[in-house]
């Protein structure tokens, strides 16, 4: 199957700050990417689609301004968490779909974010 | 997309076959069964989808019933590797079709 990467694996950060979690396919141009958010014992909660060289759309509920989605090029979707809080701590994953391998969703490893 | 149903965590014992259960009695003609499951701290990785007929992979079968109201994901021989949450959804075929998770079954396999 295909290959998705998040990077970083985990990251800590102060409140207040900005954290950038990168998602990449490695082997095919993803079309369209998915970024979730997962929090403990709960399932994954979608919170924005992507397309390349376009706006996201984002699910009710998430802020847009808050949580930044830039999908630039067909291998590489990024979500940048603004002036992040201890409450938005927590497992974000991002999965990518291409055409070429069907309508499969092929899923990163995710990012731990921790803000203190 | 469909609501599906499933038990919130199963035991299986090493080796034996694990029979995971969903409930989707909403679903609609154009939507597919997929399985996918997530092991702990990890992103969700995909298993198999099928329409109506059952479908075997190097995973998986996935038996649907003939009125498609209900499916079972089958892990023929278990192993503790396969302990994870295996989430059961329902959805169109196409585009950009967003998947929407449900709470899944915890499944334990058991030495």
């Amino acid at each position: 199957g295909a290959v998705v990467s998040q990077h970083p694996s985990w990251v800590i950060c102060k409140s207040g700050t900005s954290v950038k979690i990168e998602c990449r396919s490695l082997d095919f141009q993803a079309t369209t990417m998915f970024w979730y958010r997962q929090f403990p014992k709960q399932s994954l909660m979608l919170m924005a689609t992507s397309n390349e060289g376009s706006k996201a759309t984002y699910e009710q509920g998430v802020e847009k301004d808050k949580f930044l989605i830039n999908h630039a090029s067909l291998t590489l979707s990024t979500l940048t968490v603004t002036s992040a809080h201890p409450e938005d701590s927590s497992f974000y994953i991002c999965s990518a779909r291409a055409e070429e391998w069907g309508t499969e969703a092929f899923f990163g490893q995710g990012t731990r974010l921790t803000v203190v | 997309d469909a609501k599906t149903t499933q038990p919130p965590s199963m035991d299986c014992a090493e080796g034996r076959a694990a029979n995971l259960p969903c409930n989707h009695s909403t679903i609609s003609g154009n939507e597919y069964v997929y399985w996918y499951r997530q092991i702990h701290s990890q992103g969700p990785q995909y298993i198999i989808h099928g329409l109506k007929n059952n479908e075997t992979n190097e995973m998986a079968s996935l038996i649907i019933t003939e009125d498609r109201k209900s499916s079972t994901l089958i892990l023929p021989h278990a192993t503790l590797r396969d302990t994870a949450v295996y989430y059961c959804i329902v959805r169109v075929n196409f585009g950009n079709e967003k998947l929407t998770f449900g709470t899944g079954t915890r499944l334990t396999i058991i030495p």
